[in-house]
């Protein structure tokens, strides 16, 4: 089966660093995958790591260890528009479609 | 430009009736997927397609069918055997079948039972 386990919500103020973590069960694993939801919209894709390490762009990194089965996502210099929920998501060889985890909501204070 | 447009962006349905969700992307894509989401809760497979004329089950299937006779459109019919099928309706699509690296949503339909 596949299943990715996150924190259910984050609070943190503008300017901090904050770090979303996800922890996943799933067999032949092609890589960890980013995505970001404000309220009432589409998900849109923030980043993907296919091998073991940090990606950064701009603001976001991401991480992932396969061996940990673990990943996060690290957003730096906070601001109030980066208050959404967060989703990390994965597939594997047996079925090519994303499968997500529960999402976390972030919330940033001034 | 390119995109994915889902229609309509809010639909109202009697208990007991089908209704279908349109899916349209212009962006060349393989792929297409369709996801339900609930208040505060993640997304949920319901139907995805890597090629024309097929297309698999995900996680919550039972109660949606799926066609995909061009590779542009993936419409999903909500039929009256689901029981519970008020909720966010969000459709994807992706470069690659082989590799999903990035997928690309609609705006989403809301979907309210009355």
């Amino acid at each position: 089966g596949q299943s990715l386990e996150q924190p259910s919500e984050v609070t943190a103020v503008e300017g901090a660093i904050v770090q979303i973590n996800c922890t996943y069960q799933t067999s032949g694993f092609y890589g960890l995958s980013w995505y970001q939801q404000h309220d009432g919209g589409a998900p849109t894709f923030l980043s993907y790591n296919a091998l073991d390490g940090l990606e950064e762009t701009g603001r976001f990194s991401s991480f992932l260890s396969r061996s940990d089965s673990y990943g996060y996502l690290l957003l730096q210099e906070l601001q109030m528009k980066d208050s959404a929920s967060y989703f990390c998501a994965g597939c594997n060889t047996g079925r090519r479609a994303l499968t997500f985890g529960s999402g976390t909501r972030l919330q940033v204070q001034p | 430009d390119g995109g994915i447009t889902q229609s309509p962006k809010y639909l109202f349905r009697k208990e007991g009736q089908n209704v279908t969700l349109s899916c349209e992307q212009n962006l060349n894509h393989d792929a297409m997927y369709w996801y339900r989401q609930d208040p505060g809760q993640g997304l949920r497979l319901i139907y995805y397609s890597q090629i024309v004329n097929d297309f698999q089950k995900g996680d919550i299937a039972e109660g949606y069918s799926v066609s995909r006779e061009k590779k542009e459109s993936f419409p999903l019919t909500v039929t009256s055997a689901q029981k519970n099928p008020t909720a966010f309706y969000l459709c994807a699509s992706s470069i690659s079948r082989t590799e999903n690296t990035e997928a690309f949503f609609g705006q989403g339909t809301r979907l309210t039972v009355v």
